[in-house]
């Protein structure tokens, strides 16, 4: 059972450059969402999914775009990657909105120089 | 808006019992959540409070008190690997589908 799935694992972008970092999961699950993680700062929501077609900012959304065409896949989507763009991303999925534990991917670390 | 609080590190040794804990304030609120982050891993679920009380799972064991806006997530009897970051997490928002994270508190289990 892969669960969430995320690539690529490590990705370098020069300042500019366009990007998508892939999620996917086999749970079926209704939900999925994408963090940034910083140091110090925790896990903050860039944007969310409740199911197909429908998607939502979260607390830091600037600067990314995401779609949900699938119940399974959720890209996240760098348009002009920025140097305080670098971070580790993570996607979560959890089974439905109300359901309170959420499932994570790998985490993708990103660097931009 | 919502805001979590925790110490940002605590050490204990080997065996020993350690509590780590988290205020917070939301506009809303259905819970608190707990979850583990080993280094260069993924966050990973821990345990979840909707009611006041203790909520025990093998040697770890979740507490909440929604008057006080407070919780805390105990480990009992450390062993080496419990070595991680902590987050508690709540769920708010105008249609309560965002997940808020504190910003961790790092464990360090010392032999």
């Amino acid at each position: 059972n892969a669960g969430v799935t995320q690539t690529p694992k490590f990705q370098v972008l020069k300042t500019g450059q366009s990007m998508t970092l892939q999620c996917a999961q086999d749970m079926n699950h209704e939900y999925m969402s994408w963090y940034r993680q910083d140091p110090g700062m925790g896990l903050r929501l860039i944007h969310y999914s409740v199911g197909a077609g429908i998607t939502d900012q979260g607390e830091v959304p600037n600067g990314y775009n995401v779609s949900r065409s699938t119940t399974e896949d959720f890209p996240l989507r760098l348009l002009s990657a920025a140097p305080s763009q670098t971070s580790v991303y993570f996607c979560a999925s959890s089974p439905d909105r109300a359901n309170e534990k959420l499932f994570f991917g790998s985490g993708t670390q990103l660097s931009v120089l | 808006g919502q805001s979590l609080e925790q110490p940002s590190e605590v050490t204990a040794v080997e065996g020993a019992i350690v509590q780590i804990n988290c205020t917070y304030q939301t506009s809303g609120f259905y819970g608190l959540s707990w979850y583990q982050q080993h280094d260069g891993g993924a966050p990973t679920f821990l345990s979840y409070n909707a009611l006041d009380g203790l909520e025990e799972t093998g040697r770890f064991s979740s507490f909440l008190s929604r008057s006080d806006s407070y919780g805390y997530l105990l480990l009992q009897e450390l062993q080496m690997k419990d070595s991680a970051s902590y987050f508690c997490a709540v769920r708010g928002g105008y249609n309560f589908n965002k997940f808020y994270f504190g910003s961790g508190t790092k464990l360090n289990v010392k032999p």
